[in-house]
């Protein structure tokens, strides 16, 4: 079955510098939700969107943005990158309509801020 | 969402039965339970989750006490590959509402040899 994918997987940034980290959801789910999960923590919801449009927000800074496609899939923009930054985000996507709750999550993008 | 409280930690043998248990005292009447799972440094995975019925799939099974406040997850025969933290989460239904997972501290199970 077709799973969630992110790219890229790894990622290797400086300081200051500015990342793109991408979301291809399952087909057919509308819904799209972003989660950072630091060295030794729990994920942390970032934010969501369903049908291309934000649905929810959680700790998201300000340097950090994203947004949802007309193909669904979505990409969360990192700027000014701290060292604080690095860690393991997760993508996950559900269908709203009919299903029970089940969010699946994609296999990560590791970012290290250098 | 109500508060959950599970052991930071447990062992479990290759074989045996692995119960996780959560503590959940605050669960309102529209609140389930669920259960996700974390092998390392891979994307949460769902297992299961209930509302007041206990619940088995191909996975796992979940019991909840009759007055909902405690959970166990059962896993019944427990492999080296379900080492992993679990998360227990308590929520009101996705089906009303589109809202993130929010994860606490979870139990990390540790399968022996």
């Amino acid at each position: 079955a077709a799973g969630v994918i992110q790219s890229p997987r790894h990622l290797i940034k400086e300081k200051r510098e500015t990342a793109t980290l991408k979301c291809y959801p399952i087909p057919r789910h509308d819904t799209v939700y972003w989660y950072q999960q630091g060295p030794g923590q729990d994920p942390q919801f970032l934010i969501s969107f369903y049908e291309k449009m934000q649905s929810d927000k959680g700790s998201i800074p300000d340097r950090f943005s994203a947004q949802q496609f007309s193909d669904y899939h979505s990409e969360l923009n990192m700027s000014s990158l701290e060292l604080g930054d690095s860690a393991l985000y997760f993508c996950a996507s559900r269908r709203l309509a009919g299903a029970k709750e089940t969010q699946y999550f994609g296999p990560g993008t590791r970012l290290l801020v250098l | 969402d109500a508060k959950t409280t599970q052991p930071t930690s447990m062992d479990c043998a290759e074989g045996r039965a692995a119960n996780l248990p959560c503590n959940h005292s605050t669960i309102s009447g529209n609140e389930y339970v669920y259960w996700y799972r974390q092998i390392h440094s891979q994307g949460p995975q769902y297992i299961i989750h209930g509302l007041k019925n206990n619940e088995t799939n191909e996975m796992a099974s979940l019991i909840i006490t009759e007055d909902r406040k405690s959970s166990t997850l059962i896993l019944p025969h427990a492999t080296l590959r379900d080492t992993a933290v679990y998360y227990c989460i308590v929520r009101a239904s996705m089906d009303t509402g589109r809202r993130a997972l929010t994860f606490g501290s979870g139990t990390r199970l540790q399968v022996q040899p």
